[in-house]
C-alpha cells in the first residue's frame, strides 16, 4: 500500500515570497504519478502541478516547481512569487501508473495562508 | 468545455437513512472517481468506475456503493447513514487511453456536502 505524508500542517508566506511545502511518499512501485493539488476555501480541487516518476526532470508550471528527488520519495512544491489567491490547502497525491487503475492516495494537506 | 457536475450540492439525512449522490464526468472523459473528504480522515479513495465497471474500490464498508451508466455518468449510494458518514464527497473524473491505461489528471468537482443527524 502506498502512504503519502505531509508534515505541514499550516504554513503561511509573505506576499510576493517564495514557499516550500513539503511531500514524502512510499512505495514498491516504480511506474507511478506524483501530484500537487490546490483546494481554495469553499472551491473545487483543482491540479497545480504533475510528476511522472520516470523522468528526472523536475515539472514546473509558471510560479510552481517541484523538487522530485526519487531514491529519497520526496517531492516538494516550490511556490515563487506568491500571491494572496494561492491561499488554500495543498495536498500532495500519489497514483501508481500500472494496470490502468486510477487510484490516488493523498497526503493530509498543508494549509497554505498568503499574507498581504 | 462543461467541468465535472455534481448533485445535489448540500444534503441533510437522519441516521438509518439512504442517500444517492450523482456525478457527470467531463465530455469524453470515461474514468470516474469517488472520494470522501473529512477534517479527521482527509480525503480517502471510494472507489473508480471505467465502462461501467469498478476498477478499484478503498476501504470501506458495504453500505458504499456506486455504478456508471453507459454515458460515463456515475451514482454513488450510501446506505444506512451513520454519523460518520457525514463528509464531503467529491467526484473526480478523467481522460483514459483507450486501451485503458489512466492518463493521469483528476479533474475534480465541487463536492456534495452530506451531514447526518
Amino acid at each position: 500500500a502506498q502512504t503519502v505524508t505531509q508534515s505541514q500542517p499550516e504554513m503561511s508566506v509573505q506576499e510576493a515570497e517564495t514557499v516550500t511545502l513539503s511531500c514524502t511518499y512510499d512505495t514498491s512501485e516504480s511506474n507511478y504519478y506524483l501530484f500537487w493539488y490546490k483546494q481554495p476555501p469553499s472551491r473545487q480541487m483543482i491540479l497545480v502541478i504533475r510528476q511522472e516518476a520516470y523522468k528526472q526532470q523536475n515539472a514546473t508550471e509558471n510560479r510552481f516547481s517541484v523538487n522530485f528527488q526519487k531514491a529519497a520519495k520526496s517531492f516538494s512544491l516550490k511556490i515563487s512569487d506568491s500571491q494572496l489567491g494561492d491561499t488554500a490547502m495543498y495536498f500532495c497525491a500519489f497514483m501508481p501508473n500500472s494496470g490502468g487503475y486510477q487510484k490516488v492516495t493523498f497526503g493530509t494537506g498543508t494549509k497554505l495562508q498568503v499574507i498581504p | 468545455k462543461a467541468g465535472v457536475t455534481q448533485t445535489p450540492r448540500y444534503l441533510i439525512k437522519t441516521r438509518g437513512q439512504q442517500v444517492t449522490l450523482s456525478c457527470s464526468p467531463i465530455s469524453g472523459h470515461r474514468s470516474v472517481s469517488w472520494y470522501q473528504q473529512t477534517p479527521g480522515q482527509g480525503l480517502q479513495f471510494l472507489f473508480e468506475y471505467f465502462s461501467e465497471t469498478q476498477r478499484n474500490k478503498g476501504n470501506f464498508p458495504g453500505r458504499f456503493s456506486g455504478r456508471q451508466f453507459s454515458n460515463s455518468r456515475s451514482e454513488m449510494n450510501v446506505s444506512t447513514l451513520e454519523l460518520g458518514d457525514s463528509a464531503l464527497y467529491l467526484c473526480a473524473s478523467s481522460l483514459v487511453y483507450d486501451w485503458g491505461l489512466a492518463t493521469g489528471e483528476l479533474f475534480f468537482g465541487e463536492g456534495s456536502r452530506l451531514t447526518v443527524l
